[in-house]
């Protein structure tokens, strides 16, 4: 079982639409869980960071954090053409810096 | 401020030589984190340096060796390269410990071995 599992995709979402990305960690003790996009051929940049239990919003983009069930998930409402990309997300805990394999988005007009 | 920059930004190598990889931190940050980055592999952790000292390391075998220095810039180095080793370097520094703190990255040093 990998530490961090993403679902590949491509997930494809209507222009306007909500996109649900998902991510579940293996590792109890993780603490901190950062969601990060990456367009072709950038380098990561931040979308959002959760710490507790529960929803975070910022705009259009909302974490959602369970410690019990070990998952945290990002949606992205009304969601542009400029929204497609690799979604990474990644659980922080003592010595492991550990990314999952990220989510392609694809957002069609 | 200014962002994380790194370089080279392109490298072009042959196998059994060599390389150095150089990552300057955005200011005042003290973590300087090293990826590698494939299509096959994703994102890999290699290592996280936190005020001059080795705090995690990745499954990566001793070829890949890193350092930073008391400004905070980091160095990655990799002997004997092998032909696996092509892919994109990527350091992300943050103010504290890499585990806990927002990293951000660099745009990367893309590397091929031939």
């Amino acid at each position: 079982q990998k530490e961090v599992e993403q679902n590949s995709g491509p997930l494809s979402v209507p222009e306007g639409a909500i996109a649900s990305l998902n991510c579940t960690y293996s590792d109890r003790v993780s603490q901190s869980f950062f969601w990060y996009r990456q367009y072709s051929g950038k380098s990561p940049e931040l979308i959002m960071s959760i710490y507790s239990n529960g929803d975070k919003e910022d705009g259009r983009f909302t974490a959602q954090l369970n410690k019990a069930s070990q998952y945290v998930s990002l949606l992205i409402r009304d969601s542009q053409p400029s929204d497609s990309a690799t979604y990474l997300c990644r659980a922080g805990n003592t010595g492991k810096l550990i990314f999952g394999q990220g989510t392609t988005l694809q957002v069609k007009p | 401020k200014a962002g994380v920059t790194q370089t080279p930004r392109y490298l072009i190598k042959t196998r059994g030589q060599q390389v150095t990889l150089s990552c300057s931190p955005i200011s005042g940050h003290r973590s300087v984190s090293w990826y590698q980055q494939t299509p096959g592999q994703g994102l890999q952790f290699l290592f996280e340096y936190f005020s001059e000292t080795q705090r995690n390391k990745g499954n990566f075998p001793g070829r890949f060796s890193g350092r930073q220095f008391s400004n905070s810039r980091s160095e990655m180095n990799v002997s004997t390269l092998e032909l696996g080793d092509s892919a994109l370097y990527l350091c992300a520094s943050s103010l504290g410990t890499g585990e806990t703190d927002t990293q951000y990255f660099g745009p990367g040093t893309r590397l091929t071995v031939l």
